[in-house]
C-alpha cells in the first residue's frame, strides 16, 4: 500500500492557460474523489468516480473543469482557461467502496497558483 | 444536504492541558462522522470515525469523540495534549456516495 499519489505537487500557471493534474489512488480502491481546498477553508467536494464512471459532480465544477478516470485506475482533473480564483490546493482521495468501509485516504494534494 | 460547523477557528492551549474541539453537523441522510487531522505541510489523515454502535469513539493517539444525536454534535477531546498535536483538525460528515462535507477547520496550537 503506497498511498494516494498526486502529480505535480505544485503548479504555477498564467491566467488563461490550461492545466492537468493526475491522481493515482490506492490500487484496490474503486472509489475516487476530487476536492478543492482554499486558504482558511475545509476541503470542498468537486467530483466522484466509481470505477470509470463519474457519478457525482458538484455545482462548484464549472464547465472549465473536466475529470476522467479511464479504465478505473488513475484520474486526471483538467482546468481550462484558468482564472485567479482557481488558485487552491486540489486534493484527491480514494476508498474501497465496501459496506462499512467509508474511510477516504487523501493524497498530498496539488497546489495551483494562477498568476 | 449536509453541513458542518466548527465553531472555533483557533484553539490555543498549553502542553498537558485538556482540549475540546467543537463540531456540529446537519445531515438529511444516515450520519457517518469523521475527524481528519492535517499536520503542517502534510496531507489529511483520518483521526477517527463514527459509523454506528458506541457513541464514543477513540483514536490510537489519545483523542476521543462522542456522537450526540440530540445535540447534533461530534466534539473532539483529549485529556492531555502534546506539542506534537499542533495541527489543523477538520470535522466531516458523509453524504451521498460517501462524499465528505468538511467544516472550516480548527487550528490547535499547543505551546510549552
Amino acid at each position: 500500500d503506497t498511498g494516494v499519489s498526486q502529480d505535480p505537487r505544485h503548479k504555477i500557471t498564467k491566467r488563461g492557460q490550461n492545466v492537468t493534474f493526475r491522481c493515482d489512488p490506492i490500487s484496490e480502491h474503486n472509489r475516487l474523489y476530487w476536492y478543492r481546498q482554499t486558504l482558511g477553508q475545509g476541503p470542498e467536494f468537486l467530483t466522484y468516480f466509481q470505477n470509470e464512471a463519474q457519478l457525482e459532480k458538484s455545482r462548484l465544477l464549472s464547465d472549465r473543469f473536466s475529470a476522467e478516470r479511464p479504465k478505473g485506475s488513475f484520474s486526471t482533473l483538467e482546468i481550462q482557461r484558468t482564472e485567479q480564483g482557481d488558485s487552491a490546493m486540489y486534493l484527491c482521495a480514494s476508498s474501497k467502496g465496501l459496506a462499512g468501509s467509508y474511510e477516504q485516504y487523501f493524497g498530498p494534494g496539488t497546489r495551483l497558483t494562477v498568476t | 444536504a449536509q453541513s458542518v460547523t466548527q465553531l472555533d477557528s483557533q484553539v490555543p492551549v498549553f502542553e498537558e492541558a485538556p482540549v475540546e474541539l467543537r463540531c456540529n453537523y446537519s445531515s438529511s441522510v444516515s450520519v457517518y462522522l469523521f475527524w481528519y487531522v492535517q499536520y503542517p505541510n502534510q496531507g489529511l489523515q483520518l483521526l477517527l470515525k463514527y459509523l454506528s454502535g458506541s457513541t464514543l469513539v477513540e483514536s490510537i493517539n489519545g483523542f476521543e469523540a462522542e456522537f450526540n444525536k440530540s445535540q447534533t454534535s461530534f466534539h473532539l477531546r483529549k485529556p492531555s495534549v502534546h506539542i506534537s498535536d499542533t495541527a489543523e483538525y477538520f470535522c466531516a460528515v458523509s453524504g451521498r456516495y460517501s462524499t465528505l462535507t468538511f467544516g472550516k477547520g480548527t487550528m490547535l496550537l499547543v505551546s510549552p
